[in-house]
């Protein structure tokens, strides 16, 4: 099976926009969970899709928000970028859903200037 | 709230030499999960152990759930530079099964 794409890759971003990022899972996982990762940071977690559904979000403002769809594909949406924001976003799908074992992605570098 | 704290941060050691990361749990775990993330890379699930007390081995790596399933530690036999990297644990959220708890990760890096 193939295994997690994120696009885009790399993305540069000036403070004040927004952006959105993409994530399909491996075939057949329901579930996508999404993190924050940032040096010295370790992995802070965003929230976690299954069918469609949000069944947890993590302690991140409002400028943070997520969907599924029913092709299990997700997207992650920032509105109006901090300089804080800039890091590694990994996703990552499991079959049954968090808490089980999760397959990650490359990840998508965010840089805001 | 729920923690999971892991030990050391860093690790260096020549190669050749063994490894060992800890993690300890604030609350009782139905599981715990190893990931490694080497250097520019993102985290592979290595294992997960269910039950008390358990071992798994993979090659020079062993892995032990203590027996209050509240600890966990990973043990590398013989370093190779393969090994470099980050290696986390993570359990279920005790507030909400729908999320892992990571540790904050162990960085083994060998010293040339």
């Amino acid at each position: 099976k193939a295994g997690v794409t994120q696009t885009p890759r790399y993305l540069i971003k000036t403070r004040g926009q927004q952006v959105t990022l993409s994530c399909s899972p491996i075939s057949g996982h329901r579930s996508v969970s999404w993190y924050q990762q940032t040096p010295g940071q370790g992995l802070q977690f965003l929230f976690e899709y299954f069918s469609e559904t949000q069944r947890n979000k993590g302690n991140f403002p409002g400028r943070f928000s997520g969907r599924q769809f029913s092709n299990s594909r997700s997207e992650m949406n920032v509105s109006t970028l901090e300089l804080g924001d800039s890091a590694l976003y990994l996703c990552a799908s499991s079959e049954k859903g968090a808490p089980y074992e999760q397959y990650f992605g490359p990840g998508t570098r965010l840089t805001v200037t | 709230g729920q923690q999971v704290m892991q030990i050391p941060q860093y690790q260096h050691v020549q190669e050749g030499e063994d490894f060992t990361t800890y993690c300890n749990s604030s609350t009782t775990l139905s599981n715990i999960q190893w990931y490694k993330q080497r250097p520019g890379g993102h985290p592979v699930f290595l294992i997960q152990l269910v039950k008390s007390g358990e071992v798994k081995k993979q090659k020079r790596l062993t892995f032990q759930f203590g027996e209050a399933k509240k600890n966990s530690s990973l043990h590398i036999t013989a370093t190779q530079t393969t090994d470099v990297g980050t290696y986390f644990c993570a359990g279920p959220g005790m507030d909400s099964n729908y999320q892992l708890i990571w540790g904050a990760g162990t960085k083994l890096i060998i010293k040339p």
